[in-house]
């Protein structure tokens, strides 16, 4: 069974710039989730996709940051324009459902500048 | 709010020693709870979980937990570590009724050979 696959692995950019994540997450996986990992914390998640509904997304920064899940399998996490905070590693988890077992892609490093 | 503990930040430990590493939530209801580690760049991963049942739970790797109601905890354990548990664990609980997924902060385990 193939993993979460996440790209790219690593991003340096500016601040000010604009940077997209993609997510492909497990065959047949109805939720999906996008997290921010700070060193040193624990995962923050930033939205959570039942299909390709959202279910929360109380902790996006909405003024910079987007998400979709088109179709309701892969997701694409923006932010534009990005801080120096943003500055994080971004995971992306699936599960067949809500509160099942979570599988984490290998995560996004993101070093803004 | 609801919310997850860890208390133990960071835990170091000397190999064959026995581990205990807390975790408290905050929920009154029926809660699935789970473990999830972390090995030096590796993707995180489930180590047990516990949705009903035997409140005693044994996962990978000779870790068990044992869900305390009444104390509404989770606590992980392993009776002699090996250099290899070095990781970060993470624990996380999913209230009923709700699309809730909540991790702690996380505990850093070192273990010296």
């Amino acid at each position: 069974e193939a993993g979460v696959a996440q790209s790219p692995r690593y991003k340096i950019i500016e601040k000010r710039q604009s940077v997209a994540f993609w997510c492909n997450p497990i065959s047949g996986h109805a939720t999906l989730y996008w997290y921010q990992q700070i060193l040193g914390q624990g995962p923050k998640l930033l939205i959570q996709f039942q299909n390709n509904g959202v279910v929360d997304d109380s902790q996006l920064p909405k003024d910079r940051f987007s998400a979709e899940r088109l179709k309701g399998v892969d997701s694409t996490l923006k932010i534009q324009p990005a801080k120096l905070e943003d500055s994080a590693v971004y995971l992306c988890a699936s599960s067949l459902g809500s509160r099942d077992e979570q599988y984490f892609g290998p995560g996004t490093r993101l070093t803004v500048t | 709010a609801q919310s997850v503990s860890q208390h133990n930040h960071h835990v170091i430990l000397s190999e064959a020693a026995s581990l205990e590493l807390g975790c408290n939530y905050s929920y009154g209801g029926t809660v699935n709870l789970f473990w999830y580690v972390q090995y030096p760049g590796q993707h995180l991963q489930l180590l047990l979980k516990y949705f009903s049942g035997d409140p005693l739970v044994k996962g990978i790797k000779g870790f068990e937990a044992e869900f305390i109601k009444s104390k509404f905890s989770f606590n992980l354990r392993k009776p002699s570590v090996q250099w290899s548990d070095t990781a970060e664990y993470f624990c996380a609980v999913t209230p009923l009724g709700t699309y809730k997924y909540i991790f702690g902060t996380g505990t850093r385990l070192k273990v010296l050979a």
